[in-house]
């Protein structure tokens, strides 16, 4: 069965204090590992697909990057408007099942 | 353009009525999927369509029932719901892949209220 346990659960930052997120996972197979943004009562916002591990995306203050084991999501000098939930997912060798396995998500607050 | 959208943004219905969510996506994305989502927690896995076909429901109960009439359109009926049920309900899409996983694309979502 997947897993995907992502930590801390929350998170606060001041403006500018750079971190990372972590989401470790278990998957017999990996087919994708996927990160979102969900601010509240909001649908998941897609960030990144990760397929391999030793992988690295970028997008404007995010970066996430892949091991055989966890993906880092890293937050360089945040601001206010990265408060939101990230959620992290993985999809096994489930064949046209597609299912998403997610983690609870990380609650980030950047304080200004 | 990766937009998912879902109305109506908002629904409150009573134990009793009958209504429905729908879904539409432009992406020309093959695979779409029904979601719900409680307060402080992860999504869970409703329903998917592939090509239009039903191909996971997730021991949902009857009261829920999920319909694609097309490859743009996803609706979900609602009847005789309970107040548990009241939840975020999130459409996705996807676009099968032959190797990878396929990144699913979610929408705003339907806040529903049961009383």
């Amino acid at each position: 069965e997947d897993q995907v346990t992502q930590s801390p659960e929350a998170l606060r930052l001041q403006e500018g204090e750079s971190s990372s997120l972590n989401c470790s996972y278990t998957v017999s197979g990996l087919r994708g590992l996927f990160w979102y943004r969900q601010d509240p009562g909001k649908g998941p916002e897609f960030l990144f697909t990760l397929y391999s591990a030793g992988e690295e995306k970028e997008k404007e203050r995010l970066k996430a990057t892949l091991t055989k084991k966890e993906s880092f999501l890293h937050i360089t000098a945040p601001k206010p408007e990265d408060s939101a939930t990230y959620l992290c997912a993985v999809q096994g060798p489930s064949g046209s099942a597609r299912q998403l396995t997610f983690g609870s998500g990380t609650q980030l607050t950047v304080l200004p | 353009d990766t937009e998912v959208t879902q109305t109506p943004k908002h629904l409150v219905m009573g134990m009793t009525n009958k209504k429905s969510l729908k879904c539409e996506q432009h992406m020309g994305h093959r695979a779409m999927y029904w979601y719900k989502q409680k307060a402080k927690k992860p999504p869970e896995l409703m329903f998917v369509y592939s090509y239009e076909k039903l191909s996971i429901n997730e021991s949902v109960p009857s009261r829920f029932s999920p319909e694609c009439p097309n490859s743009s359109l996803l609706n979900l009926h609602l009847h005789a719901l309970q107040p548990e049920d009241s939840a975020l309900y999130l459409c996705a899409s996807s676009q099968p892949g032959l190797a990878g996983g396929d990144t699913q694309y979610f929408g705003p979502g339907t806040r529903l209220t049961v009383l």
